[in-house]
């Protein structure tokens, strides 16, 4: 069965800094992967996917992610952050039977 | 156009009763899920069918029922509500194969009082 863990709950990054969101999943067949973002009061909009092309993903808004089957990671990270990246964020994993499965999520403040 | 419609946005109403949410998708996918979001933001999936066949039922009490007429639509039903099914219920769709993307609605806000 497919699994996701978001290490942290609440990460607080300065304006202009790096961001990093870390993710581990457990998969028994190769995993696809997401990362999606939500906005207070909004649904879900998918910032990047990995379907085996690239281990490293790019995606909207300057977010980019790398695939470590080694590590089974696929950690988040944009290089500056800006104010209006403030929001959650899931990682999701989705095995052969087309279940998603999120993690608890990351809740990402900026701080000026 | 919306892609993945949910109606309505908020929903309050008093235990014990029923209600529903509609959701329609205008992609031409043929998998459409709900999940349920509590108030700590952890999305659970509830239910998946694909091309109107149920595949997923996670443990979901009876009293929650999805109905899907075609495959562009998945309404979810819940009899005899509970306090405790307050929570934001997202609808989203994707492809079935192929690591298809989920597009979610925006989502319904059910308030049980």
């Amino acid at each position: 069965a497919q699994s996701v863990t978001q290490l942290g709950s609440h990460v607080s990054v300065s304006e202009g800094a790096l961001v990093l969101l870390r993710c581990n999943y457990s998969s028994s067949v190769p995993p696809y992967l997401f990362w999606y973002v939500q906005y207070p009061n909004q649904g879900l909009q998918l910032l990047l996917k990995y379907t085996s092309a690239a281990t490293l993903v790019k995606g909207i808004n300057g977010f980019e992610a790398e695939f470590k089957k080694s590590e089974t990671s696929f950690h988040l990270t944009k290089p500056s952050a800006h104010m209006s990246d403030a929001a959650e964020y899931f990682c999701a994993v989705r095995g052969r039977d087309d279940k998603i499965i999120f993690g608890k999520g990351t809740r990402l403040h900026i701080l000026p | 156009d919306t892609a993945v419609s949910q109606t309505p946005k908020y929903l309050v109403t008093q235990m014990g009763n029923d209600k529903s949410i509609k959701c329609e998708q205008n992609l031409g996918h043929d998998t459409m899920y709900w999940y349920k979001q509590d108030s700590k933001k952890f999305l659970k999936i509830m239910f998946s069918y694909n091309n109107k066949e149920l595949i997923i039922n996670e443990t979901v009490p009876n009293r929650f029922s999805p109905k899907s007429p075609d495959k562009a639509h998945l309404n979810l039903h819940i009899n005899s509500l509970e306090l405790g099914d307050s929570a934001v219920y997202f609808c989203a769709s994707s492809q079935g194969e192929g690591g298809g993307t989920a597009f979610f609605g925006q989502g319904t806000r059910l308030t049980v009082v």
